[in-house]
Parts: structure tokens; sequence; C-alpha cells
């Protein structure tokens, strides 16, 4: 299995204020079709999983532009510009390379 | 709309068989994957497996694989879990997910099922 590592596993921050979140893979999830299977995912308190950001960096329909995602290989990130109230929930980032999928812990966010 | 309905709540004792649904409406149900995923209480996301139900391809996780059953009724677009023995270590909420395999991934939910096991 690809083991899914995120960091931090919670974090508080400030309406306003940027945030932060990295995913590291066990192994490089660039497939040989040339697409990189990494995707970003908000459950937010009560609700299913809702899809942010799908092949790194792309936002799905709907979602804010304060969201950003990037990386390659093996190292991605999640950026929200600037947090709101709306953004609490638990960040997960998830690998599908094999459609052996694997999900990281998750981060926690809050507002302070 | 696309949209997963998933069957409702369930109560269950230890040593039952249950068999929990998702049904797909607004797009070709047989040309997307179908996945499954485990939350137990106040825990992550914990992938299952997955079932394409133009021809029934099926994938587990090792972690589940023989634990439980994924089969999906293409004539009435609809996906299933099953288990043959609950144990209380069940209890979760499961959510079904389509699986936009080469594009969005995970891209549309369910609502969820709690199943809960108990004496």
């Amino acid at each position: 299995d690809i083991v899914m590592t995120q960091t931090p596993l919670s974090l508080s921050v400030t309406p306003g204020q940027p945030a932060s979140i990295s995913c590291k893979s066990s192994q490089s999830l660039l497939h040989s079709d040339g697409k990189t299977y990494l995707y970003w995912y908000l459950q937010k308190p009560g609700q299913p999983p809702q899809l942010l950001i799908y092949e790194v960096s792309n936002r799905f329909s709907g979602v804010p532009d304060r969201f950003s995602g990037s990386g390659s290989g093996t190292d991605f990130t999640l950026k929200i510009s600037r947090v709101e109230a709306e953004d609490v929930g638990v960040y997960y980032c998830m690998q599908s390379i094999q459609l052996q999928v694997t999900f990281g812990q998750g981060t926690k966010l809050e507002i302070k | 709309e696309v949209q997963l309905v998933q069957s409702g709540a369930e109560v269950k004792k230890p040593g039952e068989s249950l068999k929990i649904s998702c049904k797909g409406s607004g797009y070709s149900f047989t040309s997307y994957w179908i996945g499954w995923v485990r939350q137990m209480p106040g825990k992550g996301l914990e992938w299952m497996g997955i079932i394409y139900p133009g021809d029934s391809d099926t994938r587990y996780s090792p972690s589940f694989q023989g634990q439980v059953t994924i089969s999906a009724d293409k004539s009435i677009s609809t996906a299933y879990l099953q288990w043959s023995s609950l144990k209380a270590s069940d209890t979760a909420m499961y959510y079904c997910a389509r699986h936009d395999y080469g594009d969005y991934g995970m891209d549309v939910w369910g609502q969820g099922t709690t199943v809960t096991v108990s004496s």
C-alpha cells in the first residue's frame, strides 16, 4: 500500500490568515499516463467529504480560488490563502494511482 | 443532478448479516467506478474497495479483502456493501462515492450510512 502522511495533524488559524497542509506519499504518484493521482478533500462536521482539488492543482467545480494545490512526485501541499470560518473541518489528501486508494490521516482545521 | 443516495441507518447484533446500498442517478452508472469508504467514530477515512458496474470488476483494500463483499446491480443503478457476520468493530459510517478514475477522483459522495453493531 502507498502510505500518505499529512502534517500537521491539526492547526488553528485566525480568519484572514493563510494555512498550509503538507502531504507526502511513500511512492511517486506520477502515472505513466502523465497524470499525478493526488487529491484533496474537506470533510465539514457532520457531512461527507467534498472534493477540493484533483490531480494536484486543479480546483473542482465551485471551489473558491483561495484554495490551491501544488507539488509533484511524492510531496504535495494544500494552501488556503485567507482562511474563512466556513473552512473548518478535516482535510484529507488521497492517492489513487493504481485504483488502490489510500487517504492521509487528516488535518483538523479550526478557527482561532 | 448527479447524486448517490444511500440506504438508511442500521442497528444490528454481532453475527448478523447486512447489505447496504448506494443508488446512483443523473449519470451513466455503468461508466464510473463506485468506491466504499469506512469512517469509524471520531476517526479518519479508510478506503475499502471499488467496483465498476459496467463489468463488475471489483478491487478490495487488503485490509478489507475477505471481510466484506462489494457488488452492483446495473439494471437498477445500485451498488452494495455486505457483511456475512458483523462484529462490533464494524460500527462506523460508510460512504459510497463515484470514482472518476483518471480525472476527478472521488467526485460525488453519498450521504453516508451509519451501521451500529451492538449486543
